[in-house]
């Protein structure tokens, strides 16, 4: 079944305690995006990648970095977490910028 | 630089009531538009697409014409049902982009009540 997982779907921390997202997708695609979804803001693209070791900024990038060492995988990493980080955050995948984007199911931070 | 803009909401609506939600853009090029669906505590999926001028996507009985000339894609549905409440966002695809973005807009969040 072609889609993309995120891990964990949960997860509460606190202010400075490093965490990773993961991120997989099965269907060998080259662009992928992460996105964070706050309440009447909608859906901002914190970075993607557009193949292997081919990264670059979205529109909020401040306080995350990312990797793509492999084409399945791109992880999300936040260095030192801080509460504005707290939101709603989704993988996505796609084959070219013309075609549908396949979204993980999401992964809910709280950083207290 | 390329970008959508959505009606905001929230929508409230009765069942079997008609159903629009407006969405224009600015692009460079000939872009490819989408509508995808979020329903409560799940991820986005991809409601609907056009690829070109005049294409008119469809699925799900929802429908949305791809307007070159007034630069629109609003998405329309003749009989909503309760099942249909969901955010729902409007998406812009760069054709051939270097950068590889999909632009969303802010989202509409539609309730239907029996």
């Amino acid at each position: 079944e072609a889609q993309v997982t995120q891990n964990p779907r949960y997860l509460i921390t606190v202010t400075g305690k490093k965490l990773t997202v993961t991120c997989s997708q099965n269907m060998n695609h080259e662009y992928m995006s992460w996105y964070r979804q706050d309440p009447g803001l909608g859906l901002r693209q914190i970075y993607y990648s557009m193949n292997v070791e081919v990264t670059d900024k979205g529109d909020v990038p401040e306080g995350y970095k990312v990797s793509r060492k492999e084409k399945r995988n791109f992880p999300l990493i936040l260095e030192s977490p801080s509460p504005n980080q707290t939101s709603l955050y989704f993988c996505a995948s796609r084959r070219d910028s013309s075609y549908e984007q396949y979204f993980g199911p999401g992964t809910r931070l709280t950083v207290t | 630089g390329d970008s959508v803009t959505q009606m905001e909401g929230p929508v409230t609506l009765s069942e079997e009531a008609f159903l629009t939600i407006n969405c224009t853009y600015t692009a460079t090029g000939y872009p490819s538009l989408f509508w995808y669906v979020q329903y409560p505590g799940e991820g986005l999926q991809l409601l609907l697409k056009a690829t070109k001028a005049d294409d008119k996507g469809s699925n799900k009985g929802f429908e949305a014409t791809y307007r070159k000339e007034t630069t629109s894609f609003h998405l329309e549905k003749g009989s909503v049902q309760v099942s249909d409440s969901a955010v729902y966002f409007c998406a812009l695809g760069a054709r051939g982009s270097t950068l590889g973005r999909l632009y969303f807009g802010r989202g509409t969040q539609l309730t239907v009540w029996p």
